[in-house]
């Protein structure tokens, strides 16, 4: 089945603990993102990448780390998370030419 | 910036009618594409209908058609003939192909929450 997988789906931590969330497609993307969604502001692109090794920043960058060394994997790096860190983040990819992103299912994640 | 703006953070419709979510836009991008997702309260987001800047007639999905008005900048989402799993939150988003150099980045707007009622 194709999809989009994130791990873990739901995280408590605590401040400063670093910590990763691991997104996995299996349909052969070259395009991925990260964003989080707050309420009241809709869904915020953190990172993206249009390909292996190939990252770009998004509108709320800061505090958070991407890599690319695969095509099928994109972890999002928490490297001391904050309580302001505290939300929904979703994966998406979708591969070039084609308009739909496939979304994850989200990682809920709250930082005490 | 792009920018997306959705106008109703909450609104209501009876089982069976139609309803039309507001959207609005603004780009300096000529080339761009418009998206509706619906996300229920499990969470996950479902991609409903697409439209591009250059498509000349709107977009249709079933029972979801997008109202384009491009000179005025907005993308409306039209559901007809509602049903009860019609009730969720709707995100209205924008891409741009220039700006973004082809890349994948969506600008979402913050949302509506549409509640079904019988």
């Amino acid at each position: 089945e194709a999809q989009v997988t994130q791990n873990p789906r739901y995280l408590i931590t605590v401040t400063g603990k670093k910590l990763t969330v691991t997104c996995s497609q299996n349909m052969n993307h070259e395009y991925m993102s990260w964003y989080r969604q707050d309420p009241g502001l809709g869904l915020r692109q953190i990172y993206y990448s249009m390909n292996v090794e190939v990252t770009d920043k998004g509108d709320v960058p800061e505090g958070y780390k991407v890599s690319r060394k695969e095509k099928r994997n994109f972890p999002l790096i928490l490297e001391s998370p904050s309580p302001n860190q505290t939300s929904l983040y979703f994966c998406a990819s979708s591969p070039p030419g084609v308009d739909e992103q496939f979304f994850g299912p989200g990682t809920r994640l709250t930082v005490l | 910036a792009q920018k997306i703006t959705q106008t109703q953070p909450g609104m209501f419709v009876q089982e069976k009618e139609a309803v039309t979510l507001d959207c609005t836009y603004d780009t300096s991008d000529p080339s761009y594409g418009l998206f509706w997702y619906k996300q229920p309260s499990s969470g996950e987001m479902i991609f409903l209908i697409y439209q591009g800047s250059y498509d000349q007639q709107n977009a249709t999905e079933g029972r979801y058609s997008l109202n384009f008005q491009k000179a005025r900048k907005s993308a409306n989402l039209v559901i007809s003939a509602s049903q009860l799993g019609d009730s969720a939150m709707y995100f209205c988003a924008m891409r741009d192909f220039i700006l973004t150099g082809g890349g994948n980045k969506l600008t979402f707007g913050t949302g509506t929450q549409l509640k079904v009622e019988l």
